[in-house]
């Protein structure tokens, strides 16, 4: 057990649709950082927060947002699902903001658009 | 720019096999470098990491060390078990930037 939970494990939606992820990171981390994985584009970096306010940009479509709240937890809103978007969406958390500092990985959520 | 490029699998071994994944990189400065394991059903874990040329990380019986000359950083392990059976990653840490991941290379252990 890593220390970070994402609720929820699975979600289902349609195309169009709009779904929030949520990211508890481990205690004392100040640093999250969100992942899509999918089958044909491998694990994507998407954007990183650290202490509340945005730190780094991936591979994040406009239709994809983020926020790290002061409890430090941080949502994942998708909107105008495509199939597309059907991916493993992890959230990892790390104490500082630094990419050599160790991330320590949730669970995942599994998304799946029909 | 920066990248990985890690061998593609799926590698298939006999239990007590030697194992050697490879891993090249491309960056400019001097990054740090990871392999992350991830397990069936579950987030990545770190497994090991070096983060200056020559290092050597190690855990779990498998080792890699940072060849700055070969931009390289192969996984080996001298004797495989069944448990190790997952999707190892390599991944680069330009200096204060996020991670970069290789696509992966999954590993399946036979007895």
């Amino acid at each position: 057990d890593s220390g970070v939970t994402q609720t929820p494990k699975h979600l289902i939606t349609a195309t169009g649709q709009r779904v929030t992820l949520r990211c508890s990171p481990r205690s004392g981390d100040l640093s999250v950082y969100w992942y899509q994985q999918s089958l044909d584009q491998g694990l994507q970096f998407l954007i990183q927060y650290y202490n509340g306010e945005e730190r780094a940009k991936g591979n994040i479509l406009e239709r994809f947002s983020a926020q790290q709240f002061p409890d430090l937890h941080s949502e994942l809103n998708l909107s105008s699902l495509e199939l597309g978007d059907s991916a493993l969406y992890f959230c990892a958390s790390s104490e500082l903001a630094g990419g050599h500092y160790e991330q320590y990985f949730g669970p995942g959520t599994r998304l799946t658009v029909t | 720019g920066n990248s990985v490029t890690q061998m593609e699998g799926p590698v298939t071994l006999s239990e007590e096999a030697f194992l050697t994944i490879n891993c090249t990189y491309t960056a400019t400065g001097y990054p740090s470098l990871f392999w992350y394991v991830q397990y069936p059903g579950e987030g990545l874990q770190l497994l090991l990491k070096a983060t200056k040329a020559d290092d050597k990380g190690s855990n779990k019986g498998f080792e890699a060390t940072y060849r700055k000359e070969t931009t390289s950083f192969h996984l080996e392990k001298g004797s495989v078990q069944v448990s190790d059976s997952a999707v190892y990653f390599c991944a680069l840490a330009p200096a204060v930037k996020k991670l970069i991941f290789g696509k992966g290379t999954k590993l399946s252990v036979k007895p």
